[in-house]
């Protein structure tokens, strides 16, 4: 099975850098994921790391470390429109995506 | 492309009656599953099936079933509604394995509220 953490809420300024952290405990770990889920919307994929090390996509980029049982998400130049919950996921094996219950981030003018 | 779509969108049920909720994907995708999420608890896997024919219970699957007759359609059965099946549903699907992420694309949800 999986036990994921993450912090329930974030809150940050618009123009700044938030790093969201992952951690977790599974029994068979193929691969971590990224989703955002605006409110009342469905989750969307941000990112995937299954090697150690950082993963760079535009303003947002995700570190993993294996040995650690450790992830993180970091949000730069936050905008208005990435107020929104990220969920951290692991796969399981070769199919199964287990999620932690999300951090909502919050972006303040 | 459609990508996922399920219906409905919303339903209010009373406690004992049964429904389907839908899933049709138009990706070839071999892979969906359905996720049920309630606040504070994050997406949790009710069941999930890696082809036409084959499913597997994931995390809660009490209280509901599935079947797999085809690659596009996945739908899950409610046999006896409870107030705690309350919840927002989604249904996803991947390529399956594989390179790359097998990365999930959801659905919009279907909100049900149970009486």
């Amino acid at each position: 099975g999986q036990n994921i953490d993450q912090p329930t809420e974030m809150t940050a300024t618009e123009g700044a850098i938030v790093q969201i952290n992952c951690t977790y405990q599974t029994s068979g770990f193929n691969g971590l994921f990224w989703y955002q889920q605006h409110a009342g919307e469905a989750p969307t994929f941000l990112s995937y790391n299954v090697l150690d090390g950082l993963e760079e996509k535009g303003r947002f980029s995700s570190f993993l470390s294996r040995s650690k049982g450790y992830s993180y998400l970091l949000l730069k130049e936050l905008q208005m429109k990435d107020s929104a919950s990220y969920l951290c996921a692991v796969r399981d094996g070769d199919y199964k995506l287990s999620f932690g219950a999300g951090t909502t981030v919050t972006v303040r003018a | 492309n459609a990508g996922v779509t399920q219906t409905p969108k919303f339903q209010v049920l009373k406690t004992g009656q049964s429904m389907t909720l839908q899933c049709a994907q138009d990706m070839n995708h071999e892979y969906m599953s359905w996720y049920r999420q309630d606040p504070g608890m994050g997406l949790r896997l009710i069941h999930y099936s890696v082809g036409a024919g084959i499913t597997d219970q994931g995390e809660v699957p009490n209280g509901y079933n599935v079947s797999r007759s085809t690659t596009e359609d996945f739908p899950l059965r409610l046999l006896s509604a409870a107030p705690s099946q309350t919840s927002v549903y989604f249904c996803a699907s991947s390529t399956g394995v594989g390179d790359g992420a097998n990365v999930l694309t959801f659905g919009a949800g279907s909100r049900l509220t149970v009486l």
